[in-house]
């Protein structure tokens, strides 16, 4: 059983709307979780961290986490072409090192 | 930008040679990384360094090996390179224990022919 899942999509969104990208994992004891957006040919960035149930906001970007139904989630607010692009979600593992399992990705689409 | 460069940034070659892909660090970070990133498998861990000789496998290190000898270089070999390592490599170093941030270099595409 894969331990980080995410619908691949592609998730089209109109411009000016919201998206909202959903992850869910598989380890309990998971305590750091991430979203990266990958544009076509680059490398992943860091967009958001998230540690504590609840939402966190960063600009137009809030994750929501929901430990007991083990449950992520990305919404972009406003959405712009800019942000088409492939988010992919990260869980952080507890097995001494540092160390991230990465969800599949969806690739997100914002139509002008 | 978290000073990490890769080299080479492609590369083709045929199977059976082996092959070396170096990220290289300027921050001195303890941690590095080293994913394989495949259509429909998403960012894999092949290994990983948590220190200068001190190393260890992800999830895909079958036909991989690693060195760090110092702390701002780890090397990943292909000792005898496959149609199946065609991918695009990633580093990525972790800049403080405990939050488990991971930041990304630019990339290596591989081709084995």
């Amino acid at each position: 059983q894969k331990e980080v899942e995410q619908n691949s999509g592609p998730l089209s969104v109109p411009e000016g709307a919201i998206a909202s990208l959903n992850c869910t994992y598989s380890d309990r004891g998971s305590q750091s979780f991430f979203w990266y957006r990958q544009y076509s040919g680059k490398s992943p960035e860091l967009i958001m961290s998230i540690y504590s149930n609840g939402d966190k906001e960063d600009g137009r970007f809030t994750a929501q986490l929901n430990k007991a139904s083990q449950y992520v989630s990305l919404l972009i607010r406003d959405s712009q072409p800019s942000d088409s692009a492939t988010y992919l979600c990260a869980v952080g593992i507890i097995q001494g090192a540092q160390k991230l399992v990465f969800g599949q990705g969806t690739r997100l689409t914002i139509n002008p | 930008d978290a000073g990490i460069t890769q080299s080479p940034r492609h590369k083709v070659t045929e199977t059976g040679t082996p092959v070396t892909l170096r990220c290289h660090q300027t921050e001195n970070h303890r941690y590095m990384y080293w994913y394989r990133q495949d259509p429909g498998h998403g960012l894999r861990l092949i290994h990983y360094s948590y220190g200068v000789k001190d190393t260890d496998k992800g999830e895909v290190s079958d036909g991989y090996s690693v060195s760090r000898s110092k702390t701002e270089d780890f090397l990943l070999t292909l000792e005898s390179a496959t149609s199946s390592q065609t991918s695009v490599y990633f580093c990525a170093i972790s800049r403080t224990s405990g939050n488990n941030e991971q930041f990304f270099g630019p990339g290596t595409r591989l081709t084995v022919l």
